[in-house]
């Protein structure tokens, strides 16, 4: 079954490097998608791409199956819902995962 | 100014009764989507339109239909027959249906529809 998959919760303290991990089984993937959530708001790609990647203070890695994305100097406003997401050639879906929330340490 | 609506940002809605959901946009953008999001769910896609007048079925349509008589909106209807219909539902459009693979996805706001 074609499916992606990220923890659902990751804790950071402020100013460290936080790493959320996806991979996935999904059949034809081509690209991974990373998007920020803040829940009743629209989500916001972050960073998307088939190699390695960076936006600002996000750095996508890039593997057949897997990807991370790292948030540099996590800050108390970066707590929110990062949605990891994979592209599949053959039915041009876009398959999500469950998210991760990202809790940042007082 | 260009981008994705979604109205209203919260709906009510009695057990039993059909009700619709707004999407639309001025991006000009070919494709448009439908998510629900539960919690610890994630994102699942309800249905999706590549292009004016057609539309395919997503992981959970059922209890679901839309429409798109317009390149603009997409209309879900939430049935009397969807078993959990409360949820946060997101809209979103991309330039094209095809070569998704490089199409980000731009998201509306969002309704969160209870039923009560």
């Amino acid at each position: 079954k074609d499916q992606v998959f990220q923890p659902s919760t990751v804790a950071s303290s402020e100013g460290a490097v936080v790493e959320i991990f996806c991979n996935h089984s999904v059949s034809n993937a081509y690209n991974f998608f990373w998007y920020l959530h803040f829940p009743g708001c629209a989500p916001r790609l972050l960073v998307k791409g088939s190699k390695p990647s960076q936006q600002g203070r996000y750095n996508m890695t890039y593997e057949r199956f897997s990807s991370s994305l790292l948030i540099l100097q996590v800050r108390e406003a970066d707590a929110a819902v990062y949605y990891c997401a994979v592209c599949q050639n053959r039915d041009d879906k876009i398959i999500f995962g469950k998210g991760t929330r990202l809790h940042i340490l007082p | 100014d260009g981008g994705i609506t979604q109205s209203p940002k919260y709906l009510f809605r009695k057990e039993g009764q059909n009700v619709t959901l707004s999407c639309e946009q001025n991006l000009n953008h070919d494709a448009m989507y439908w998510y629900r999001q539960d919690p610890g769910q994630g994102l699942r896609l309800i249905y999706y339109s590549q292009i004016v007048n057609d539309f395919q079925k997503g992981d959970i349509a059922e209890g679901y239909s839309v429409s798109r008589e317009k390149k603009e909106s997409f209309p879900l209807t939430v049935t009397s027959a969807q078993k959990n219909p409360t949820a946060f539902y997101l809209c979103a459009s991309s330039i094209s249906g095809q070569s998704v693979s490089y199409n980000e996805q731009f998201f509306g706001p969002g309704t969160r529809l209870t039923v009560l």
